[in-house]
């Protein structure tokens, strides 16, 4: 069945970076464009970044843009997000989530990890 | 990129119905049919139960439903069982290769 694990969390001062990862199994990784979503403590979900299925094309969210990076390891079935010059309001649970293949929808999601931007 | 407005709570009592609304613009809803909804309970990951507006995946029960009329989308739950109670939010890729999610719902099962 499809896995998605995520790792790298923790606590980082402001200013910071941090970098996340996520470990795939179950499905056929380098078929799949994956996304980052996260989850500010007690919030609604807010999509990050995604990657496409070669980790050519990548896309953000505004609010990220220019601060945070996805890449993605095609043959180690991994994908990470690299976070810097990180702020309080990036505290949040962040999940790796697959997209359903050639959707547009995000179907399969991590149980997250908790990243906390606190001095 | 801002929220999808979905209404902070809804209610209902096992057996009936409860519809959800996501009000969007046309930029996201309106302007494309990949709206998804997922259900989250209190400290799980969400679990994907319509995509495509209206399209349900395998093992998600036909009580749950979605539909789109212009720039909102809804998600109705018909014969509402106690484990139906939790969060639910909505989804829509918004152009240019981004998403946007809805503020969440939470239902409560009366």
């Amino acid at each position: 069945q499809v896995q998605l694990v995520e790792s790298g969390g923790g606590v980082v001062q402001p200013g910071r970076s941090l970098r996340l990862s996520c470990a795939a199994s179950g499905f056929i990784f380098s078929s799949h464009a994956m996304h980052w979503v996260r989850q500010a403590p007690g919030k609604g979900l807010e999509w990050v970044a995604m990657t496409s299925y070669d980790g050519i094309n990548k896309y953000y969210a505004d609010s990220v843009k220019g601060r945070f990076t996805i890449s993605r390891d095609n043959p180690k079935n991994t994908m990470s997000l690299q976070m810097n010059s990180l702020r309080a309001e990036d505290t949040a649970v962040y999940y790796c989530a697959r997209e359903y293949i050639e959707s547009y929808n995000i179907d399969h999601w991590g149980q997250g990890t908790l990243v906390t931007v606190s001095s | 990129q801002s929220a999808l407005t979905q209404p902070r709570s809804v209610s209902g009592s096992p057996g009936q119905s409860v519809t959800i609304s996501c009000t969007g613009t046309s930029g996201d809803v309106g302007g494309h049919n990949y709206v998804s909804w997922y259900q989250q309970h209190p400290g799980k990951a969400p679990k994907f139960m319509i995509y495509d507006v209206s399209k349900r995946p395998s093992g998600v029960p036909d009580r749950f439903s979605g539909s789109k009329s212009g720039n909102t989308a809804s998600l109705t739950i018909s014969g509402l069982q106690a484990d139906d109670e939790s969060d639910y939010y909505c989804c829509s890729y918004a152009g240019s290769y981004t998403w946007v999610f809805g503020g969440g719902t939470k239902l409560t099962v009366l």
